[in-house]
Parts: structure tokens; sequence; C-alpha cells
């Protein structure tokens, strides 16, 4: 059965590190993949996408990886900020026109 | 991109009542998704809604269950009928706009609802 997993357990980082989330995936042959960030009480706000052909993207503090023979996507925040706590949700589709499936999300709690 | 707008925010409802949320959005958008996400659960896709002919549900979901309407480009509706405590959840309105990244998908804020 097609599964995307995320670590369930929540990551804790000092301020100024930088944090890596993972986003692992089977049995899909994803067109693109794409990272979401949710606060409590809000929707989810697109941050990246990143294609199959394409190894990296990066904007801003943030830096996507897409590796589909490891079937895994990295997520990096570098010189992470309080400001940064949230979940972080990745979300995948077969093609432009399929749906989302999301995975269940990563929370990031970064400390002062 | 697109700016959403979901009402109500937040309900409490008895059971076996139903419950329409709309979703209003600031601009005409070509998809439009309805999502739940329970507590502690990521989110799931209900349906597509589509203009102009029935929404596309999803495996788990039936239409008898959660009636959708799509009456124009901007606008949609979800019911949840007959509420039971296990439809407590978040429901949420999702839309995808043409432009440069037309695979991003933008999110409401959500409603809230607690079935008593």
């Amino acid at each position: 059965s097609q599964k995307i997993e995320q670590n369930s357990e929540a990551l804790n980082i000092q301020e100024g590190k930088t944090a890596t989330l993972t986003c692992n995936y089977t049995n899909y042959s994803p067109a693109y993949l794409q990272w979401y960030r949710q606060d409590p009480g809000r929707g989810p706000v697109f941050l990246l996408l990143i294609r199959e052909n394409e190894k990296e993207k990066r904007k801003e503090r943030l830096k996507v990886t897409f590796d589909t023979t490891l079937k895994q996507s990295l997520f990096h925040i570098t010189a992470s900020q309080p400001a940064d706590s949230a979940t972080y949700l990745c979300a995948l589709a077969n093609s432009g026109y399929s749906t989302l499936t999301f995975g269940k999300g990563t929370m990031l709690l970064v400390s002062p | 991109s697109a700016v959403i707008s979901q009402k109500p925010s937040r309900d409490i409802c008895q059971r076996g009542t139903s419950l329409t949320i709309q979703c209003q959005v600031d601009s005409q958008v070509t998809m439009m998704f309805w999502y739940r996400q329970q507590p502690g659960q990521s989110l799931t896709l209900i349906a597509t809604a589509n203009q102009g002919s029935e929404a596309t549900y999803e495996s788990g979901f039936v239409i008898d269950k959660f009636p959708i309407s799509r009456p124009n480009l901007t606008f949609s509706t979800l019911t949840v009928s007959n509420m039971s405590p296990e439809d407590s959840s978040i429901y949420l309105c999702s839309v995808r706009t043409p432009g440069p990244i037309q695979e991003t998908q933008y999110f409401g804020p959500g409603t809230r609802l607690l079935v008593l």
C-alpha cells in the first residue's frame, strides 16, 4: 500500500541550528513533492515544491532535497528561529493533475 | 495566490444533525478540494468539488454523508450529514490556482467541528 512517513516525534533544536526533517514514501512514483507549514488552528501554508527531475531546491533559509532512488525528501531550515516552530507536512502527487496526499507531519520546536 | 475564507470557523453540534460549511475564494479557481483533519492526524482528502457537476469522492467518503455543491468558480459548500462524534474534526477547503506553480494548493483557515 502507499505510505508517506514523517517522524512522528517532535524535533527540538536550539535557535541558530539547522533543522532537518525527513519524508519517506513507498509505492509512489511522484511527479513532485511539496512541503507545507501548519500552525495550530490554521490551514497549511505552501513552502516549496520540488519536481522528480530536481535534486535540490532552495528558498531563503529553506532547502529541500529529493532522492527518488531512496524515495526520500529532506527539508532543512538553516539558522532556525523560534518563529519557525510549527508542524511541517510533506505531500506527494503522481502527476500535475493528481490529488495531493499528505504525511502526518513533524512538529518542530525551536528554543531560544 | 488565493485568499480563502470559511464559515463557520467553529461549531458544536448535536448528534444526528447536519452542518453546512461554506468556502469562498477571492478569485476564480479551477480546482477546489475538501479535506478533513482529525486530531493528531494528517489531512485526508474527502472530495474534489467540480463546478457544474457532481463532486468526485475519495475512497471511504460518500455523497449521502458529505454532499458538496460548487455553483461557480469561487464558492463551494460541504455538508456533514447525520453527524456522529466520529465526525468531530477540522474541515478544510483548498484550491489550486493558475500560475507559475500550478500544483500549489492554498488552504482556508478550517472549520473546527465538535459533535456531542
